[in-house]
């Protein structure tokens, strides 16, 4: 089964409105990375966490491994926020064992 | 910032054909790896490596083969494509560790079409 389960799949915001993505994980992890893809296909890095909430901007991070979840918040939408977004957790037990979310789709409007 | 390159950056290739996708990186980066995203399966990994001669499979590594001969480049070969390889490629390189802990710096991507 998927270790790693993302949500919502798909969301709209209107510029200047938030929201919060997730990840739940089925099993324990012990850092997470979250990724943007945009327009033009490529992965920009947003955050990796190994425990506690991280700020960036309008962009804002928590990673709680005992309740294995991580959110992605978003605040004041701009229209560049539009992509994927992704969520990546490396499992606590063995070597190279990481596990990507299958993305959110975010589409801010105007 | 990690500076990750990937070619070519778009490809069409034909069934039973050899794909060769190079990815280069320049910040002496130990680790590399090779994933592919598709809808509804996002990124998976096929290949990855831990320095230069080292090559381990991912978690779909069936059709793929990798090489690593130099801590810069980590190429990705498909000896007989397929179209259930059309897909797009991300390289990715990380400092040491490996996984999710060592931040990986992603390339801009592959698309390969497989006709």
């Amino acid at each position: 089964g998927d270790q790693v389960e993302q949500s919502p799949s798909a969301l709209s915001l209107h510029e200047g409105t938030g929201s919060a993505l997730r990840c739940n994980f089925t099993t324990t992890m012990r850092a997470v990375q979250w990724f943007q893809q945009n327009s033009r296909g490529s992965l920009i890095n947003l955050f990796y966490l190994a425990s506690g909430t991280k700020e960036n901007g309008r962009l804002k991070s928590t990673f709680n491994s005992k309740e294995s979840y991580s959110t992605l918040h978003i605040r004041d939408a701009q229209l560049e926020d539009s992509g994927t977004y992704f969520c990546a957790a490396e499992a606590d037990t063995g070597y190279q064992n990481f596990y990507f979310g299958k993305g959110t789709s975010l589409t801010v409007i105007p | 910032e990690a500076a990750v390159t990937q070619s070519p950056r778009n490809k069409v290739a034909v069934t039973g054909g050899k794909v060769t996708l190079s990815c280069n990186q320049t910040n002496n980066h130990n680790n590399m790896y090779w994933y592919r995203q598709d809808t509804g399966h996002g990124l998976r990994l096929i290949h990855y490596s831990y320095g230069a001669g080292s090559t381990e499979k991912g978690d779909i590594p069936d059709g793929y083969k990798a090489s690593r001969p130099s801590q810069e480049n980590f190429s990705l070969i498909l000896e007989l494509a397929t179209p259930s390889q059309t897909s797009v490629y991300f390289c990715a390189s990380g400092d040491a560790g490996g996984g999710v802990q060592d931040t990986q710096y992603f390339g801009p991507g592959t698309r390969l079409l497989v006709l």
